[in-house]
């Protein structure tokens, strides 16, 4: 058991291009979420799946915003256009069960130029 | 909707001494209660949680928190820290009927532990 793996570490890109990350959860964890945090604010739900579906999306911040989990294993969060507010880090979390803690990748930091 | 705040953005502390970290919430519904922490350079990690039954929890690494559930307060206590507490800490809430998955945290509150 490595964790939960999110890459890249780090992304930058010039405004208005499309950025995609990947987190991979812990092996047996069948829920996954995503969690948005900037410079002195604590983690924002944005979305999560059980397996391969996407429960919650309504906390996506705009249409730019979509996720996938198309075989209930990996996930990748696109940001398409991106703008300088998105810069932000992108936090993956996974657990195994409703109610079960959750355990949080170290996060892809994201800069738009 | 649920909101989470951490009244100290930074508390810095000496070797061995006490520390509080203060966290209330506002919510309409029960809410499951959680403190995580982030060391330098690493994930986010779950420290305590409070579910149900007595509202003292405690943390394998001496922490504890005390749920209020009239003050609508989570605090986070530990009576005598060490340099190797130094982190951010933040206290997060989930309403009752989805236990833990869309948590809304607050803040975060910076612990630094001077020796």
């Amino acid at each position: 058991d490595t964790g939960v793996s999110q890459n890249p570490r780090h992304k930058i890109t010039k405004r208005g291009q499309n950025v995609t990350f990947r987190c991979d959860p812990i092996s047996e964890h069948n829920r996954l979420y995503w969690y948005r945090q900037t410079l002195g604010q604590g983690p924002e739900f944005l979305t999560y799946f059980q397996n391969e579906a996407q429960l919650e999306k309504s906390r996506l911040l705009s249409d730019r915003f979509s996720a996938e989990r198309p075989k209930g294993s990996f996930s990748t969060l696109e940001i398409q256009r991106t703008e300088q507010g998105d810069s932000a880090m992108y936090l993956c979390a996974s657990s195994l069960e409703l109610g079960e803690k959750l355990f949080f990748g170290s996060g892809t930091q994201l800069s738009v130029l | 909707a649920q909101s989470v705040t951490q009244l100290d953005s930074q508390v810095p502390v000496f070797e061995e001494a006490p520390v509080e970290l203060r966290c209330n919430y506002s919510s309409s519904v029960s809410v499951y209660l959680f403190w995580y922490v982030q060391y330098p350079n690493q994930g986010l990690q779950l420290l305590l949680k409070y579910l149900s039954g007595s509202t003292l929890v405690e943390s394998i690494n001496g922490f504890e928190a005390e749920f209020n559930k009239s003050q609508t307060s989570f605090h986070l206590r530990k009576p005598s820290v060490h340099i190797s507490d130094t982190a951010e800490y933040f206290c997060a809430v989930s309403p009752y009927n989805n236990a833990g998955n869309m948590l809304t945290f607050g803040g975060g509150t910076r612990l630094m532990v001077k020796p």
